[in-house]
């Protein structure tokens, strides 16, 4: 069963773009949706998170909003840049129980073309 | 590096043989996580570990394969009679509460 379905499966923006990836969940009980960035070779690296009491979270370029109604939630990437290229992972939690574990989405492969 | 540590890096093996990976954690995380990530797909959990206990597997976790963590600190995950559907990237986090993924073992079943 997918909990957390992600789209698009790829992204082509221009440098100075905004890349949006979007994620929708099913269980009710998560309680902690972060995104992840993994380059090739290396593992998935935290790039933000949020918790469902707010609706809006916002990192440098990086910008994540939360629609708790809708189960639904995105990533918004401002002034994409080149290094930005890399595969995207949403992801959810139940932080209070069964020790975190994550949920992901299948990833969605982001190219910034220079 | 103080961040994750797994090895190794590739392992190659053909199918039938026992294959072992390492996972060191951060010093300080008292939670450890394996999962699995196949080509295009998302990483999915495995199994989790609180200290030296085993807390929780997935069903993805078939017989053949075991972890353990002794002593709470670095840990091993085995494969036995490993098939070609095993190929895939190992990937280890630590948490304490939040994740920090180590660079995984790429396994390829020959």
């Amino acid at each position: 069963q997918q909990q957390v379905k992600q789209s698009p499966q790829s992204l082509i923006v221009q440098k100075g773009g905004i890349s949006i990836i979007n994620c929708a969940y099913e269980n009710t009980a998560f309680d902690y949706f972060p995104w992840y960035q993994q380059f090739p070779g290396k593992g998935p690296a935290l790039l933000i998170a949020i918790r469902p009491d707010v609706s809006e979270k916002k990192e440098g370029r990086f910008t994540i909003s939360f629609n708790k109604s809708a189960k639904q939630f995105s990533l918004h990437i401002m002034d994409s840049q080149p290094g930005d290229s890399a595969t995207y992972f949403c992801a959810a939690s139940t932080m209070g129980t069964s020790g975190s574990r994550l949920t992901f989405g299948e990833g969605t492969q982001l190219t910034v073309n220079p | 590096d103080t961040g994750v540590s797994q090895d190794p890096r590739h392992k190659i093996t053909k199918r039938g043989q026992n294959v072992t990976f390492r996972c060191d954690p951060i010093s300080e995380h008292n939670r450890l996580y394996w999962y699995r990530q196949t080509l295009g797909q998302g990483p999915e959990f495995l199994t989790y570990f609180q200290n030296e206990a085993q807390l929780e597997k997935s069903r993805l976790l078939s017989d053949r394969f075991s972890a353990e963590r002794p002593k709470g600190s670095f840990s091993t995950l085995e494969i036995q009679r490993t098939e070609q559907g095993d190929s895939a990237m190992y990937l280890c986090a630590s948490s304490s509460p939040g994740y920090t993924f180590g660079s995984g073992t790429r396994l390829t079943v020959v």
